[in-house]
């Protein structure tokens, strides 16, 4: 299997644009998370998926952030509009019945 | 809310020695306890995940062990290589919710 896999790796855009960030997680697993992380705070959930149905999004920091999974094998993390302050690394993780969380690469988002 | 502390927050050691690096959680209703390493700029690889059924998990020259009596993780790394420099995290997973420490920042000197 080739992991968790995120695209892109790298994304630059201008304040008040659309980003949306992509997430295909391992076959068969049954969970989904997007993390944010930054220097300041770490990792941070913002949302999880079990069975593609979204479970908890209250780590989701406002109504600019959303997310969904319409199937097993992909998932988005958009953000719209996008500001500075969202700039960081977002990771999404997979697992299978909770027995470990797999990370994908991240995308480091820089918005300018 | 759970709330999981690394200490320390940096350490320096050189080659060859064994360490110990730390994870305490508040919440003991745990589900798991998973260690991740994660090199600059990189994303986060699973070291060791303990169920919590379990006291320890060896992998190589990995061994984690956990105490949730006194939410406690320990993970110790025998005979370190510079090779081994990188944050640890530690993430405590409470049925569905995995709370991660601020990591320990490894540096194995030559």
């Amino acid at each position: 299997d080739a992991g968790v896999i995120q695209s892109p790796r790298h994304e630059v855009t201008e304040m008040g644009q659309e980003v949306t960030l992509r997430c295909k997680p391992i076959s068969g697993h049954d969970y989904l998370f997007w993390y944010r992380q930054t220097m300041m705070r770490g990792l941070e959930l913002l949302i999880y998926f079990n069975n593609n149905v979204p479970i908890d999004d209250s780590g989701m920091p406002e109504d600019r952030f959303s997310a969904k999974m319409p199937n097993a094998s992909f998932s988005t993390l958009k953000i719209q509009p996008s500001e500075p302050r969202d700039s960081a690394v977002y990771f999404c993780a997979s697992s299978l019945s909770l027995r470990g969380y797999t990370f994908g690469s991240g995308t480091r988002l820089t918005v300018v | 809310k759970q709330e999981v502390t690394q200490i320390p927050a940096a350490l320096s050691v050189p080659e060859g020695e064994n360490l110990v690096l730390n994870c305490s959680f508040t919440d003991s209703a745990i589900y798991n306890l998973q260690w991740f390493r994660q090199d600059p700029g990189k994303g986060l690889t699973s070291l060791l995940l303990i169920q919590s059924s379990q006291r320890e998990q060896t992998s190589g020259r990995l061994n984690a062990s956990l105490d949730k009596s006194s939410g406690r993780s320990t993970l110790y790394i025998a005979a370190s290589q510079p090779g081994d420099s990188a944050t640890y995290l530690c993430a405590v997973n409470n049925n569905n919710d995995m709370r991660f420490g601020a990591g320990t920042r490894l540096t194995v000197k030559p």
